[in-house]
């Protein structure tokens, strides 16, 4: 079965600066979709980046970026001039293709100084 | 599109009545998920659907729940007989299986029982 493993419960930045949240996962599969999603207060599920596996290009979406690491099984989720709207849980997930289900790690909830 | 629309967005119940959970994916999205949120098990996921069949309901805590999908824009879950313990956010996605393998998530149902 795979799972997520996501190792820090919180993390904080100061505002403008750069935060990487970390992310491992263990699968069998070669060929499988990461995600990192975010959850504000509100409570949705909002969708921050995705990186297919058979992709070694590390996918980058304006100020979020991800370093994949497919050997290591590592996928952490850097966020670049933190700002306050970005304070919220962190959820990695992995899915092994259309017919399966996301699977969780636990969060990471990240806290911005102002 | 309206997104996946999850109704009610609250619910408190007494121990021992029924609850029923809806949902409405995205138009075109021919798979269907529930997951349950709380603080001790994280995102856990309960059961999902394929063109209204479901394919995992070994997420399905016990027979006090079940779901159904009686066409491609609903679904329900219900409960019946609710304890405290089923209080959590229950989320309702989608996605399709030509897409970027992109679960969308509804805005959740938090369900409290008394």
């Amino acid at each position: 079965a795979q799972t997520v493993t996501q190792s820090q419960p919180e993390m904080s930045v100061q505002e403008a600066e750069t935060v990487t949240l970390s992310c491992t996962y263990d699968t069998s599969e070669s060929d499988y979709y990461l995600f990192w999603y975010k959850q504000p207060p509100s409570r949705q599920m909002i969708l921050v980046i995705r990186q297919e596996a058979y992709k070694q290009q590390n996918a980058t979406e304006n100020r979020f970026s991800v370093n994949f690491q497919k050997a290591a099984k590592s996928f952490s989720l850097k966020i670049s001039d933190s700002q306050l709207g970005d304070a919220a849980m962190y959820f990695c997930a992995y899915r092994y293709n259309a017919g399966n289900m996301l699977t969780f790690g636990g969060g990471t909830r990240l806290m911005v100084k102002p | 599109d309206a997104g996946v629309i999850q109704s009610p967005r609250h619910e408190v119940t007494e121990m021992g009545q029924e609850v029923t959970l809806r949902c409405k994916p995205i138009s075109g999205h021919d798979y269907l998920f529930w997951y349950r949120q709380t603080m001790m098990r994280g995102l856990e996921l309960l059961i999902y659907f394929n063109n209204n069949v479901p394919i995992d309901d070994s997420g399905m805590p016990e027979d006090r729940f079940s779901a159904k999908m009686p066409n491609a824009s609903f679904s329900t879950l219900k409960i019946q007989p609710s304890e405290p313990r089923d209080s959590a956010v229950y989320f309702c996605a989608s996605s399709f299986w030509r897409g970027a393998n992109v679960l969308t998530f509804g805005a959740g149902s938090r369900l409290t029982v008394l």
